[in-house]
C-alpha cells in the first residue's frame, strides 16, 4: 500500500528529445507528488511537485502529468539537454509524513 | 538562506564502531527527516523528528540506531557498533510547518571497514 513504483530504471535519450518516466502509487490518501533529481555524490534536488487536484504542472521545461483514476503520474522533460543527465525520484506522501520513494531512473542525454 | 547542512560529507569507520551523523535543517524548518540511501537504490525513510520529538521511527532498525533533534543544535543520527552493511550515503531532509515539501542535504556517505 505504501509503495510507489518507478518505470523505466534506465532511460537514453539523444538530445532534444522528450524523456517521460512513469510513476504509479497504491495509497490513495497520499497528497503531494514531488520529482527529485540527483546528480552523482549529490542529495535529491526538489525538481517540481504537484497535487492530485490538478492534472498537470508545468515549470520550465519540467511537466507532472497527473491521473488520478489511474493512481499514476509521470515527468516529461521537453528539449532535454546533456545536463539533465541525472537520477530522477519520483515520491508521494501524505501531510508532513515521510515521503515514499520510487526505486528511481537513471537518464543519460546523448549530445 | 543556506540549505539543509550535513556532517561530514564522508565518514569512515571499522566495524564496531559509533557513527555520528549531524543534521542542521534549514532555517525557520522545525521538521526534519532521515533517510538512507544503498547504492543503486532508491531512499528509504528511517526517522521523523521535530524539536525535542520523534514523530515516526518506522522505519529505524530496532537496534544499535538512534536520532536525536534538540531544543538547542543539528539533529545527530547515531549508529552504535557499525557493521559493513551499515555502508550507504545518509540523507537528511527538513521542512518548514507546516511539513510536505522537504529539501535535502548533501548528505553523509558512511564508509564500513
Amino acid at each position: 500500500q505504501q509503495q510507489v513504483k518507478q518505470s523505466p530504471q534506465s532511460l537514453i535519450v539523444q538530445k532534444g528529445g522528450i524523456p517521460i518516466i512513469n510513476c504509479a502509487y497504491e495509497n490513495t490518501a497520499f497528497d503531494y507528488f514531488p520529482w527529485y533529481q540527483q546528480f552523482p555524490g549529490k542529495g535529491p534536488a526538489l525538481l517540481i511537485a504537484i497535487r492530485p487536484d490538478v492534472s498537470e504542472k508545468k515549470e520550465g521545461r519540467f511537466t507532472i502529468s497527473f491521473n488520478k483514476s489511474a493512481k499514476q503520474f509521470s515527468l516529461h522533460i521537453m528539449d532535454s539537454q546533456p545536463g539533465d543527465s541525472a537520477t530522477y525520484f519520483c515520491a508521494a506522501n501524505q501531510g508532513a509524513q515521510k515521503l515514499v520513494f520510487g526505486q528511481g531512473t537513471r537518464l543519460t542525454i546523448n549530445p | 538562506n543556506a540549505g539543509v547542512m550535513q556532517n561530514p560529507r564522508h565518514l569512515v569507520r571499522r566495524r564496531g564502531q559509533e557513527a555520528r551523523l549531524r543534521c542542521s535543517p534549514m532555517k525557520g524548518h522545525s521538521h526534519v527527516y532521515w533517510y538512507r540511501q544503498l547504492p543503486e537504490e532508491g531512499l528509504k525513510f528511517m526517522v521523523y523528528l521535530q524539536k525535542e520529538n520523534i514523530i515516526d521511527e518506522s522505519g529505524m532498525p530496532k537496534e544499535r540506531f538512534s536520532a536525536e533533534f534538540p531544543k538547542e543544535g543539528p539533529s545527530i543520527l547515531r549508529i552504535q557498533q557499525v557493521v559493513r552493511g551499515d555502508s550507504a550515503a545518509y540523507f537528511c531532509a527538513s521542512s518548514p510547518p507546516p511539513g510536505t515539501t522537504q529539501y535535502f542535504g548533501p548528505g553523509t556517505r558512511l564508509l564500513v571497514l
